[in-house]
């Protein structure tokens, strides 16, 4: 069986200033790990992806991810938050192919502060 | 071009009424999938196809029927609307297989307002 938990509904920072978005993962064999951001009445665009290849993932827009099997964990940061970084973020998980359950986080609405 | 286009983007209709939402995608993939998103942002997997065939077929009421005509489109169609039904309705597609051939492209969604 796999879940996902996105730990935080919510994040707000200041502009310039790290993000960290937590998310944790539960699966019975090896999981792959997206995270997908969604601009509001926008679809959902791929941020970056885990497929057991590197552990620690770069993405778009300056986000990067590092997945941490003994955390079970797949946490979303980013050394220097933007305006246009305001979004809601959804970790997935899903198992190796493409009949595989996906599973989507509840979501986490980062906001920037200026 | 859009890689993965759905029509319309709004749809408003009455209670009881049958409808239709239509995803198409140009990226040559093998896969694709229909998602809900609920007022909260919560997402859920509906359906998915790999070339024309039902492959995942998540809980949800057979009022929802989707239809593949061909691997580029799958088609959703909505009978006897409810209330409950008003969401936004997310079509993706993926190349299929394993690892990162699994991921998948959104289209902009299509927001389903039932009265």
């Amino acid at each position: 069986a796999q879940s996902v938990t996105q730990l935080d509904s919510h994040v707000s920072v200041s502009e310039g200033t790290p993000v960290l978005l937590r998310c944790n993962y539960s699966s019975s064999y090896s999981p792959s790990l997206f995270w997908y951001v969604q601009h509001p009445n926008k679809g959902l665009q791929l941020l970056l992806k885990y497929t057991s290849a590197a552990t620690l993932v770069k993405g778009i827009n300056g986000f990067e991810a590092e997945f941490k099997k003994s955390e079970t964990s797949f946490h979303l940061t980013k050394p220097s938050a933007h305006m246009s970084d305001a979004a809601e973020y959804f970790c997935v998980v899903s198992g190796y192919s493409s009949a595989s359950k996906i599973i989507f986080g509840s979501g986490t609405r980062l906001s920037i502060r200026p | 071009d859009t890689a993965v286009s759905q029509t319309p983007k709004y749809l408003v209709t009455q209670m009881g009424n049958d409808k239709s939402i239509k995803c198409e995608q140009n990226l040559g993939h093998d896969t694709m999938y229909w998602y809900k998103q609920d007022s909260k942002k919560f997402l859920k997997i509906m359906f998915s196809y790999n070339n024309k065939e039902l492959i995942i077929n998540e809980t949800v009421p057979n009022r929802f029927s989707p239809k593949s005509p061909d691997k580029a489109h799958l088609n959703l169609h909505i009978n006897s609307l409810e209330l409950g039904d008003s969401a936004v309705y997310f079509c993706a597609s993926s190349q299929g297989g394993q690892g990162a051939k699994n991921i998948q492209y959104f289209g902009a969604g299509t927001r389903l307002s039932v009265l």
